[in-house]
């Protein structure tokens, strides 16, 4: 089956540090600009940041930039956030996605999610 | 400004047809990006509903279409059921911002 599977989500107190993993099953991975996207419990979603098919290319959103890194590993199908730095506002389901064909096109697949709480 | 507005909440009768629009700016739409629409039920993963403004993917019932008009997009939903309960998202790209942007998302409730 064509899915997404996050893992690494969980409770860390402010300040420290995490690193979400995306594992993709069957689709060819790296043809595929990458995405992650967030979602505070009870709001809206926000872009995280994206990354193109190699890993040379990469942008982030501003509530993030300078502490969250995106990466991937095309021979391991799997996208990566690392998070330092986090704070309370960091709190929210984190879904990996594919996306279509050049950023800002359609996400065409995404991941079941992963929660990270922030918290002392 | 660099947002995508979306009402909070819109709603209709079974059969009835509405309307979700998503307004942007000069940065995003008005610069020619296109906006594309998700629908998410609770606890669950958003579902690419519309692309690319007015095309459906595959499996999206023909009730669901885009339209656009200047700077704003809009879904419309004919012969409303009750499955089509949940919240909906536009998306697009935005230049000042360098990235991607998210309309804040519309309730629609079936009555």
């Amino acid at each position: 089956e064509v899915q997404l599977v996050e893992s690494g989500g969980g409770p860390v107190q402010p300040g420290g540090s995490l690193r979400l993993s995306c594992e993709a099953f069957q689709f060819t991975f790296s043809i595929y600009w990458m995405t992650w996207v967030r979602q505070t419990p009870g709001k809206g979603l926000e872009w995280v940041a994206h990354i193109n098919q190699d890993g040379s290319e990469e942008e982030s959103a501003a509530s993030v930039k300078g502490r969250f890194t995106i990466s991937r590993d095309n021979a391991k199908d799997s996208l990566y956030l690392q998070m330092n730095s986090l704070r309370a506002e960091d709190t929210a389901v984190y879904y990996c996605a594919r996306v279509s064909y050049s950023p800002g096109s359609q996400i065409d697949l995404w991941g079941q999610g992963t929660m990270v709480i922030v918290s002392s | 400004q660099s947002v995508l507005t979306q009402p909070p909440s819109v709603s209709g009768a079974p059969g009835q047809r509405v309307t979700i629009s998503c307004t942007g700016s000069s940065s995003n739409i008005g610069a020619g990006y296109e906006v594309n629409w998700y629908q998410q039920f609770p606890g669950k993963a958003p579902t690419l509903l519309i692309y690319d403004n007015i095309n459906r993917p595959s499996g999206v019932p023909d009730r669901f279409s885009g339209s656009l008009s200047g700077t704003t997009v809009s879904l419309a939903i004919t012969g409303l059921q009750a499955e089509d309960e949940a919240d909906y998202y536009c998306q697009s790209y935005d230049d000042s911002l360098s990235g991607v942007l998210f309309g804040g998302g519309t309730k629609l409730t079936v009555l």
